[in-house]
């Protein structure tokens, strides 16, 4: 089945710096979507982007839809300590279908 | 601002127990799922049901899981007889528009614990 591979899995970072991740599939999306989901809660929509080289921003969180369709990056800037979570980026690999796959996530820690 | 709830939070079963696990979405909302995820492991679509019927279903949603809408409100997911690799967060969501479109709005979970 399709797939969404998301890198890095995790990473620690200081307080203030800029973070990115980013999301591949071998397989095209019509959508793709950026979540976070806190410890024991359910994912919470970051951003959400519709258009091949789309580029949306939300605050400090900036995230574009891959020109081929099979990629996306979200980045995260001046990081703060409620930045903490796992971050998944989820696809809708077409428009007859409402499933969304969902990558394997980043696990974000950020340090004072 | 409007959430889905989720009821209840966690659940502690027997393994051959039934299940049922509700959910109230967002009111002008129109379109429902479950979504499921192992502890440490990714989010993966269960079901999705729009006018009071399935219109989508995973190979994980088998004979075992059903979904209803008994009412104008709630939302369940059924386990008929659960196993122990039933254990799971169950995150209910549910967006306004339709097939294709919309983001998701999800639930906080519910946490099934099968022994």
């Amino acid at each position: 089945g399709q797939q969404l591979n998301q890198s890095p899995q995790s990473m620690f970072i200081q307080e203030g710096e800029d973070v990115s991740m980013n999301c591949t599939s071998s397989s095209i999306f019509n959508t793709w979507l950026w979540y976070k989901q806190d410890p024991g809660e359910g994912p919470v929509l970051l951003i959400a982007l519709y258009k091949a080289g789309e580029l949306t921003s939300n605050g400090r969180l900036t995230a574009q839809f891959g020109i081929t369709r099979k990629d996306s990056f979200l980045n995260i800037s001046a990081s703060i300590p409620s930045d903490v979570g796992i971050y998944f980026c989820a696809g809708r690999p077409s428009y007859n279908t409402d499933k969304l796959i969902f990558g394997t996530g980043t696990r974000l820690q950020v340090f004072p | 601002e409007p959430e889905v709830t989720q009821t209840p939070s966690h659940q502690v079963t027997q393994m051959g127990q039934e299940v049922i696990l509700r959910c109230v979405p967002i009111s002008n909302h129109l379109y429902f799922y479950w979504y499921r995820q192992i502890l440490g492991q990714k989010v993966e679509f269960l079901v999705s049901f729009y006018n009071n019927e399935i219109s989508e279903k995973s190979e994980i949603f088998d004979d075992q899981f059903s979904v209803e809408r008994p009412d104008g409100s709630n939302f369940t997911l059924k386990i008929r007889s659960t196993k122990l690799e039933d254990s799971a967060m169950y995150f209910c969501a549910s967006k306004p528009t339709g097939m294709g479109t919309g983001e998701l709005f999800f639930g906080e979970g519910s946490r099934l614990t099968v022994l």
